[in-house]
């Protein structure tokens, strides 16, 4: 199974903050990367598919980048909606997986 | 409009078998994968597999072969996933997706409310 290594596991961040979040493959998985994000008590919500597309919706201040089998979601100024958990998930294998999480709380 | 409508909240002892329902409507059920991702309380999600509704094929987790079973039954766009010997880690809330497919990507654009399963003697 291809393992997905998410990092940080969490971090506090200030409204304006730039904020990046790291996700490293196992393996190749070329560019097959979605990026969630899930607030308390509710499903995840797509950001990023493909590890680069922005979905239909999602607002401008996030990106996504591909260097290798490493992967960057970047938020480029957080707002007080942003604060929740987020999750990268490889869709290559068929035997899909999901990063470890980052939670991304008030400083 | 696409939901997806899941049974509700149940309470198992350890050993015993769970099933939920999860209920499509506003699209071509067997026009789209459907996933099982769940997450124990406090953790990340966890993928468990999918099922075709159109062929039936399945594929699961290497985790859960052998414990979990999905089925679908298309007269009622309704997709079921079954697990059996439980234990205390087990107890989570269940959840299942829609797979849609863009150019050569995939990913889960509608979800169900969740079905939280409680495993305790």
């Amino acid at each position: 199974d291809i393992q997905m290594t998410q990092s940080p596991s969490s971090l506090s961040a200030s409204v304006g903050d730039r904020v990046t979040i790291t996700c490293r493959a196992s393996q190749t998985i070329n560019s097959l990367l979605n990026w969630y994000q899930q607030k308390p008590g509710k499903a995840p919500n797509l950001l990023i598919y493909g590890a680069s597309n922005l979905q239909s919706g999602v607002p401008s201040r996030f990106s996504g980048s591909r260097s290798g089998t490493d992967f960057t979601l970047t938020i480029s100024s957080l707002q007080p909606e942003d604060f929740a958990t987020y999750y990268c998930q490889q869709i290559y294998s068929p035997s899909l997986s999901f990063g470890g999480g980052t939670k991304v709380e008030i400083e | 409009q696409v939901q997806l409508v899941q049974s509700g909240a149940e309470v198992k002892k350890p050993g015993a078998s769970m099933k939920v329902s999860c209920e499509a409507s506003g699209y071509n059920f067997t026009g789209f994968y459907i996933h099982w991702v769940r997450q124990a309380p406090g953790e990340g999600l966890e993928w468990m597999g999918w099922i075709n509704p159109n062929s039936g094929v399945t594929n699961y987790a290497q985790k859960f072969q052998g414990r979990v079973t999905m089925t679908r039954d298309t007269s009622i766009s309704t997709a079921y996933m079954e697990l059996s010997g439980l234990r205390s880690d087990d107890t989570a809330v269940y959840s299942c997706a829609r797979d849609v497919q863009v150019l050569y990507y995939h990913f889960f654009d509608f979800w169900g409310q969740g079905t939280l399963v409680t495993v305790s003697s």
